[in-house]
């Protein structure tokens, strides 16, 4: 059963506008998440991460909202760039896996900044 | 160069035969996790390593698997008779105690098996 689900394989967007990633979870103890970008032949890159106590963090042209309520998390990239074009993995790390704390990753979704 | 670094990039090998490969994390941090990501999947977490006493195993960790971080510094992945299902990135990850769920990651061994 996938526990994280990113239901878009693929979204393109034009640059200069807002681009939305999506992320759904299943598991109730998940209390971080966070946000991978991935280039070909590069391993995942960290980008941001929300505790699961807030429903919003910010880093510069990077937004992630949490609604927790509706097991939903989204990335706001604003304003999109042709390189932000990569694979974005949505994760979580669950408070129940004891002290490991290993990620559960979702399918990814290419997103593709058009010039 | 500070981040974690991976070797080989690349492995070909025959079914059958073994392969290892090798993780150094960032130098600071005291976790080191294992990962594996096949074709249109997310990594997927095999084993994980604080310090030098290796915590958690994931089910997928199949005994022909074997992983090792003597001195708490670098790793090594075994893989023993290996099977073209085996053909994946290995990915290895490192973080600090305190963020755990803050994991760095390195650029991958690719292995085909044929």
């Amino acid at each position: 059963d996938q526990q994280v689900k990113q239901n878009s394989p693929s979204l393109s967007v034009q640059e200069g506008r807002i681009s939305i990633l999506n992320c759904d979870y299943t598991n109730s103890m998940f209390d971080y998440f966070l946000w991978y970008k991935k280039y070909p032949a590069e391993g995942p890159t960290f980008l941001i991460s929300i505790s699961s106590i807030k429903d919003k963090n910010e880093d510069g042209r990077f937004t992630v909202f949490l609604n927790k309520s509706a097991k939903h998390l989204s990335l706001h990239i604003v304003p999109s760039q042709p390189g932000d074009s990569a694979v974005y993995f949505c994760a979580a790390s669950d408070i129940s896996s004891g002290s490991a704390r290993q990620l559960t990753f979702g399918s990814g979704t290419q997103l593709t900044v058009l010039p | 160069d500070t981040g974690v670094s991976q070797d080989p990039r690349h492995k070909i090998t025959k079914r059958g035969q073994n392969v290892t490969f090798r993780c150094d994390p960032i130098s600071e941090h005291n976790r080191l996790y294992w990962y594996r990501q096949t074709l249109g999947q997310g990594p997927e977490f095999l084993t994980y390593f604080q310090n030098e006493a290796q915590l958690e195993k994931s089910r997928l960790l199949s005994d022909r698997f074997s992983a090792e971080r003597p001195k708490g510094s670098f790793s090594t992945l075994e893989i023993q008779r290996t099977e073209q299902g085996d053909s994946a990135m290995y990915l290895c990850a490192s973080s600090l105690s305190e963020v755990a769920y803050e994991q760095y990651f390195g650029p991958g061994t690719r292995l085909t098996v044929t």
